[in-house]
């Protein structure tokens, strides 16, 4: 079976702050994808990444996949409290299906 | 090109009925995958179909079925509803569902037992 952590569990920060999540696994997956998630809607899917060592931006979003295809980031340079929401990383991996992270609630106060 | 469409988006139902929730995904999409989200356990995977078949399961009861229809539409069944069935049901669909395919989200239903 293949899990993904993810961290931190909550994040409450001030506009204009920056903050970095983190999804790690012992496993290697194929592809990475990050989600945002809106109270009872569903993911919404931000970026994926596919090459180990990848970098890309989305706006004043950054996504790291590791060189080894084992984990991932995502940095937000100067949040704001239009990103608040559940983020989340999910790793597709050799049974194809997708693995969720546990999500990463972020709160950004005015 | 219309996305992930789930309905209803909102069921309240009594313990020990039974449930079916539909999913139409975005055309050309053969790879349908459901989805249950709760608040503890995040979201977990239940089954997968792609043309018709069932390609992966998750570890859910066998009160838990799905199928797939030959226009990719798919639906999940839950019989014998418990309290702990409440929950968001989602369901994604891909192009292929092989690596590297992306998965879009419906916006889910809203499955409350009472």
């Amino acid at each position: 079976t293949q899990l993904l952590e993810q961290s931190p569990q909550f994040l409450s920060i001030q506009e204009g702050e920056n903050l970095t999540v983190y999804c790690n696994s012992s496993s290697v997956f194929s592809s990475l994808q990050w989600y945002r998630q809106e109270p009872g809607e569903g993911p919404v899917l931000l970026v994926t990444v596919v090459t180990g060592g990848e970098v890309k931006k989305l706006k004043r979003l950054t996504f790291q996949f590791g060189d080894a295809r084992k984990d991932s980031s995502l940095h937000i340079t100067a949040a704001q409290p239009g990103d608040t929401g559940l983020y989340l990383c999910a790793g597709r991996g050799s049974a194809r299906q997708l693995t969720f992270g546990s999500g990463t609630q972020l709160t950004v106060l005015p | 090109k219309a996305g992930v469409t789930q309905t209803p988006r909102y069921l309240i139902k009594t313990r020990g009925q039974q449930v079916t929730l539909s999913c139409s995904p975005i055309s050309g999409h053969r790879s349908v995958s459901w989805y249950q989200q709760t608040p503890g356990q995040g979201l977990q995977f239940l089954f997968e179909y792609f043309s018709e078949t069932q390609r992966n399961k998750g570890n859910f009861p066998g009160r838990f079925s799905g199928r797939q229809f030959s226009n990719s539409r798919s639906e999940m069944n839950v019989s014998t509803l418990e309290l702990g069935d409440s929950a968001l049901y989602l369901c994604a669909s891909s192009f292929e569902g092989q690596g590297g395919s992306e998965a879009f989200f419906g916006q889910g239903t809203r499955l409350t037992v009472v």
